[in-house]
């Protein structure tokens, strides 16, 4: 089975510009949930997806969002980059939503803002 | 906020020898869980350790968790230099949002 698969894996972007990063999770997870890693503030959940549907979201600004497909597969986007957008970028995926099961998590998109 | 403090931020050890990280949390929580990482990549998920349960093991892992204390360990036996890498604990609170709350991690290095 394969695993949670992030696209790109590195990214480097302007001050200003937007990207768009992407998640497939595992065949049949339908629940995918997004986390930023810098060394400063650590692992930090940004918002969570579930049947396309956001069941939470984190103590980010508006400038992140994100969307769920009908096939599962999420995307988040960030607009108006920030040099503090600098991070690790993480996708995980699990069967249900409510995290009683453990999480699979991708090899994550580092992204850089200069 | 980071709900977990994570006890040492770092440990060296030589190979063979047993690693014995620990996990302080805030808030009641419905389960708590161990990943690891290896430089600045994905997370692996470790074990999961329910609320109810007081330890579990899995090969040469094994995690304790006391809610009284609101604390939990994790002990790699028998260490390996594979085994080298950061470890975080993470909670999800019984109470409002279902995510993972992830502590600071611990940088665990094997010496061979």
């Amino acid at each position: 089975k394969a695993g949670v698969t992030q696209t790109p894996r590195y990214l480097i972007k302007t001050r200003g510009q937007q990207v768009t990063l992407s998640c497939s999770p595992i065949s049949g997870h339908r629940s995918v949930s997004w986390y930023q890693q810098t060394p400063g503030q650590g692992l930090q959940f940004l918002f969570e997806y579930f049947s396309e549907t956001q069941r939470n979201k984190g103590n980010f600004p508006g400038r992140f969002s994100g969307r769920q497909f009908s096939n599962s597969r999420s995307e988040m986007n960030v607009s108006t980059l920030e040099l503090g957008d600098s991070a690790l970028y993480l996708c995980a995926s699990s069967t249900m939503p409510g995290l009683n099961t453990e999480a699979f998590f991708g090899q994550g998109t580092r992204l850089t803002v200069v | 906020s980071q709900q977990g403090e994570e006890d040492p931020q770092a440990l060296s050890i030589q190979e063979g020898e047993n690693a014995t990280m620990n996990c302080s949390y805030k808030t009641s929580i419905n389960n708590l869980q161990w990943y690891r990482q290896n430089s600045g990549r994905g997370l692996v998920h470790l074990i999961l350790i329910r609320s109810n349960e007081r330890e579990k093991h899995s090969g040469r892992l094994r995690v304790t968790l006391d809610t009284s204390k609101k604390s939990s360990s994790l002990l790699i036996t028998a260490s390996r230099a594979a085994d080298t890498a950061s470890y975080f604990c993470a909670t999800v609170p019984r109470e409002g949002a279902q995510k993972l709350v992830f502590g600071q991690g611990t940088r665990l290095t094997i010496n061979p």
